[in-house]
């Protein structure tokens, strides 16, 4: 059963903490994404990747890190840098260089203790 | 700066109405407009892609128009029933760029039995 797995479905943050979440696919997509969606606004792109062992920074990259050691996983570190954590994190990917279809795993909602 | 808008935020109308969403961009040189669901505490799934060539794209009881020249898509929903209850966003890929998509802030419809 192809598609996109984001793990934990919820995150708890304690302050100064960095928290990993994870994204992995099987269906052999090149390019994968991350954004961030907060509450009455659109989804923002943090960090995408084209192809294995590169990645850009999206409009929101600050106090985050990504890395892509593998095709099938792009996960993503909030570090202790970002303020304000809180939000429904998304994964996606894409088959090509993203003009296509953007296929979306189920998200992850972060929270701050 | 690309700008992607959708008005109504919200939106409830009775079951069996014909409704159209709206979604309107601030630069017509696109590369594709795709136009996504999203259930509460979900992740996105996409309903249709439109291409910068093409006029519309239909999906069963969907249907989506692009007019670059006036900078505005329509997803037009027939005969609407309480399933179609959900966040509508829509999202566009720039024509310079290589898969970001920039997405609109959504309407959720509400359909009432």
């Amino acid at each position: 059963d192809g598609g996109i797995t984001q793990s934990p479905k919820y995150l708890f943050r304690k302050e100064g903490q960095n928290v990993t979440l994870s994204c992995e696919q099987n269906l052999n997509h090149d390019a994968m994404y991350w954004y961030r969606q907060d509450p009455g606004q659109g989804l923002r792109l943090i960090y995408y990747s084209q192809i294995v062992n590169d990645f850009q920074k999206g409009d929101i990259a600050e106090g985050y890190s990504v890395s892509r050691e593998k095709k099938e996983s792009f996960p993503l570190t909030v570090t202790s840098a970002q303020k304000n954590p809180t939000a429904f994190y998304l994964c996606a990917s894409s088959p090509g260089q993203g003009r296509e279809k953007l296929f979306f795993g189920s998200g992850t909602q972060l929270s701050v203790l | 700066k690309q700008e992607v808008t959708q008005i109504p935020a919200a939106l409830s109308v009775p079951e069996g109405e014909n409704l159209v969403l709206n979604c309107s961009f601030t630069d017509s040189a696109i590369y594709n407009l795709q136009w996504f669901r999203q259930d509460p505490g979900k992740g996105l799934t996409s309903l249709l892609l439109i291409q910068s060539s093409q006029r519309e794209q239909t999906s069963g009881r969907l249907n989506a128009s692009l007019d670059k020249s006036s900078g505005r898509s329509t997803l037009y929903i027939a005969a609407s029933q309480p399933g179609d209850s959900a966040t509508y966003l829509c999202a566009l890929t720039g024509s310079g760029n290589t898969g970001k998509l920039i997405f609109g802030q959504g309407t959720t419809l509400q359909v009432k039995p």
